[in-house]
């Protein structure tokens, strides 16, 4: 049982550079988010998805890109890395979109992505 | 203003004790309220609900103050285990009438043997 599948674990980017973050669930869950983490702040939401063909913006979308064209991926592009991107990336993703997070519809986390961006 | 407040810690706890943290969030209108777990370097994962009336799961006691904005965590008889971040969560109403969620920061907690 994958759960959330997230590649790579680890990166690092060069200013300006692009890449893409892998995200895949098996679960068929309705709804899927791209976080990032950083030092003394809460997880903030970059960009989620209720369903295949759904995208909308979180908290901080600037400068990154989402697309949803099948139920299973929700891949996060970074279209020119900036040293502020730098951080730590979790894909996340729940049965609900009504209340993501919730008892429940739990969130499911990937493992994480450590991007460095120099 | 952050809209959830976390003493971010660290708790240095002795084994067998118990611990309290609480959580403040500045938005009157969130309905729903949670405690996320994270080991260092890993995923969050889900460790409670916060209901209105209160909560226990287990060593674990959740409880909600709705008047004046805060969620707290008490835990009995702390393990070695139990060190890890704790994450106060809260949600909040989206444009779609959805909710999303709103993390604080955490607090880290460390049980010494």
């Amino acid at each position: 049982n994958a759960g959330v599948t997230q590649t790579p674990k680890f990166q690092v980017l060069k200013t300006g550079q692009s890449m893409t973050l892998q995200c895949a669930q098996d679960m068929n869950h309705e709804y899927m988010s791209w976080y990032r983490q950083d030092p003394g702040m809460g997880l903030r939401l970059i960009h989620y998805s209720v369903g295949a063909g759904i995208t909308d913006q979180g908290e901080v979308p600037n400068g990154y890109n989402v697309s949803r064209s099948t139920t299973e991926d929700f891949p996060l592009r970074l279209l020119s890395a900036a040293p502020s991107q730098t951080s730590v990336y979790f894909c996340a993703s729940s049965y609900s979109g009504r209340v993501p997070g919730s008892y429940n519809s739990p969130l499911h986390f990937g493992n994480g992505t450590r991007l460095t961006v120099t | 203003r952050k809209e959830v407040e976390q003493d971010p810690g660290p708790f240095n706890v002795p084994e067998g004790a118990t611990v309290a943290f609480n959580c403040t969030y500045s938005n009157s209108a969130s309905q729903s309220f949670f405690w996320y777990r994270q080991d260092c370097r890993k995923e969050p994962k889900l460790l409670m609900s916060v209901y209105s009336s209160g909560n226990e799961d287990g060593r674990f006691t959740a409880q909600l103050n709705r008047a004046s904005q805060y969620i707290s965590l008490l835990i009995r008889d702390s393990k070695l285990s139990d060190s890890a971040t704790y994450l106060c969560v809260v949600t909040k109403a989206r444009a779609d009438s959805n909710y999303q969620l709103i993390w604080g920061a955490g607090t880290k907690l460390i049980i010494k043997p």
